[in-house]
């Protein structure tokens, strides 16, 4: 069975700062997708990055990165020059390849402060 | 951009009624999804589907089930609403060739 663990309930930054939260996993699958997924006060989930286990390389989208350690199963995301409009709930995800089957974390609420 | 439409953002009903949440999504995909929200607990899986008539238990089924007659419609349905399936209800769709999971804007169902 796949779990995903986000360790954070809540966290806060300072607009302009920056912030890292936690996500790690566990699996017995070696080919798989990592995602971060933000949900603003709108409900709307948004999809924040994705990446593949197979890439060794961290995948990036704008001020969203993530530090990806497949051996530790730890998949965090590091959100730079915070800005108010970050404030949301984020999900970390697993995604099997075979199935397509998803699962999340329990969430991060994350507040920026101005 | 992939369209993901629940019927209704919020809805209200009693004790014992039959509820249905339905969801439309317009970019072919094959995959569909239902998940409860609840604080604190992430999402949970209720029901998936890969095909049209095709059903599978998610992690907590139990007190729904599920119709997917049409490829772009999943429908979810509570047989006797109970006050503990009060809950934000998301729906989501993917096709197993991007990898991604697209969301509709989700139901808040309150059961009084």
């Amino acid at each position: 069975a796949q779990t995903v663990t986000q360790s954070q309930p809540e966290m806060s930054v300072q607009e302009a700062e920056t912030v890292t939260l936690s996500c790690t996993y566990d699996t017995s699958e070696n080919n798989y997708y990592l995602f971060w997924y933000k949900q603003p006060p709108s409900r709307q989930m948004i999809l924040v990055i994705r990446q593949e286990a197979y890439k060794q390389q961290n995948a990036t989208e704008n001020r969203f990165s993530v530090n990806f350690q497949k051996a530790a199963k730890s998949f965090s995301l590091k959100i730079s020059d915070s800005q108010l409009g970050d404030t949301a709930m984020y999900f970390c995800a697993f995604m099997k390849l075979v199935g397509n089957q998803f699962y999340f974390g329990t969430g991060t609420s994350l507040t920026v402060i101005p | 951009d992939v369209k993901v439409t629940q019927s209704s953002r919020y809805l209200v009903k009693r004790t014992g009624e039959k509820v249905f949440l339905e969801c439309v999504q317009d970019m072919d995909h094959e995959n569909m999804f239902w998940y409860r929200q609840d604080p604190g607990l992430g999402l949970r899986l209720i029901y998936f589907s890969y095909d049209v008539k095709m059903k599978e238990k998610g992690d907590i089924p139990e007190g729904y089930s599920v119709s997917r007659e049409k490829k772009e419609r999943f429908s979810l349905i509570l047989e006797s609403a109970s006050t503990n399936q009060t809950s934000m209800y998301l729906c989501a769709s993917s096709s197993g060739k991007l990898g991604k999971l697209f969301f509709g804007s989700g139901t808040q169902l309150s059961v009084l």
